[in-house]
C-alpha cells in the first residue's frame, strides 16, 4: 500500500525567505506526483503537476522536484509571502492497479509572517 | 461557472440520518472522484467515476456508503445511518480523464459534515 509521507508538518518563517517542503512515499511506481495548497475552508488547488518522466517543473516562485527512486519529492517556495501561507498537500498516482485516485500526504502547514 | 461546485457547502445532521452530498463537475470532463478529509489529514480516495460508471469504487468505507453519476455529469455522494466517524469535509474533483496523459484533478470547495 502506497504511503506519502510530508515534512515537517509544520513550518513558520520570515517573509523573505526561501523554504522548501519535503514529500516522500513508498512506493517508486508512480504515474505523476502533484502539489496542492489548501487554504482554510476552501478546497484543493493544484500547484504543479510532474509527470513520472520528469525531474521537475516550475511555476513562478514555485519549483517542484522529483526523485522517483529514492521516493522523493520537494517543493521549493523562493522569496516566501504572507499570502503563501496555506496547508501544502503533495499527492502521487499510482502506475497500475489504483486507477486515477491520488493518495495524499498529511501535509505540511506553513506560516510566513511579515 | 468554470469550477468544480459543491452543495451544500455544510451540512450538520444526527446520527443515525440519510445525507446526500452533490457535485457538479467541470463541463465536459468525463473523470469524477470523490475524497474525504478528516480533521488533520490528508484527503482520502473513496471512488472514481470514468463517465457513468464507478471505475474504482476500492475506498468506500462501507456499504452505508454509495455514490451514483447517472447521466456521466452531476454526482451524488449518499451516506446512510450516518455515525459520528463520519464528520469529515467531503471532497469531490474531475478532470478531462484523458488515458496516458498528466491528467489534472481539479477540486471543489468540500461539503463539511458535521454528523452530531
Amino acid at each position: 500500500k502506497q504511503e506519502v509521507t510530508q515534512i515537517p508538518a509544520a513550518l513558520s518563517v520570515p517573509e523573505g525567505e526561501n523554504l522548501v517542503l519535503n514529500c516522500s512515499f513508498t512506493d517508486s511506481a508512480i504515474y505523476n506526483l502533484q502539489w496542492f495548497r489548501q487554504d482554510p475552508g476552501k478546497g484543493l488547488t493544484s500547484l504543479l503537476l510532474i509527470q513520472s518522466s520528469q525531474r521537475e517543473q516550475t511555476s513562478g516562485r514555485l519549483n517542484a522536484s522529483l526523485d522517483k527512486s529514492s521516493g522523493r519529492s520537494t517543493l521549493y517556495i523562493a522569496a516566501s509571502q504572507p499570502g503563501d501561507s496555506a496547508t501544502y498537500l503533495c499527492a502521487v498516482i499510482r502506475l497500475t492497479g489504483g486507477g486515477n485516485k491520488l493518495t495524499f500526504g498529511t501535509g505540511t502547514q506553513l506560516k510566513v509572517e511579515l | 461557472g468554470a469550477g468544480v461546485s459543491q452543495t451544500p457547502s455544510n451540512k450538520v445532521t444526527e446520527k443515525g440520518k440519510y445525507v446526500e452530498l452533490r457535485c457538479d463537475p467541470i463541463s465536459g470532463h468525463t473523470a469524477l472522484y470523490w475524497y474525504r478529509q478528516s480533521l488533520g489529514q490528508g484527503p482520502e480516495f473513496l471512488i472514481y467515476f470514468q463517465g457513468t460508471g464507478a471505475a474504482d469504487d476500492s475506498g468506500l468505507p462501507n456499504d452505508r456508503f454509495f455514490a451514483v453519476r447517472p447521466e456521466g455529469s452531476v454526482s451524488t455522494l449518499k451516506i446512510q445511518r450516518t455515525e459520528r466517524g463520519d464528520s469529515a469535509v467531503y471532497l469531490c474533483a474531475s478532470s478531462w480523464g484523458l488515458a496516458g496523459a498528466a491528467d489534472t484533478q481539479y477540486f471543489g470547495p468540500g461539503t463539511r459534515l458535521t454528523v452530531l
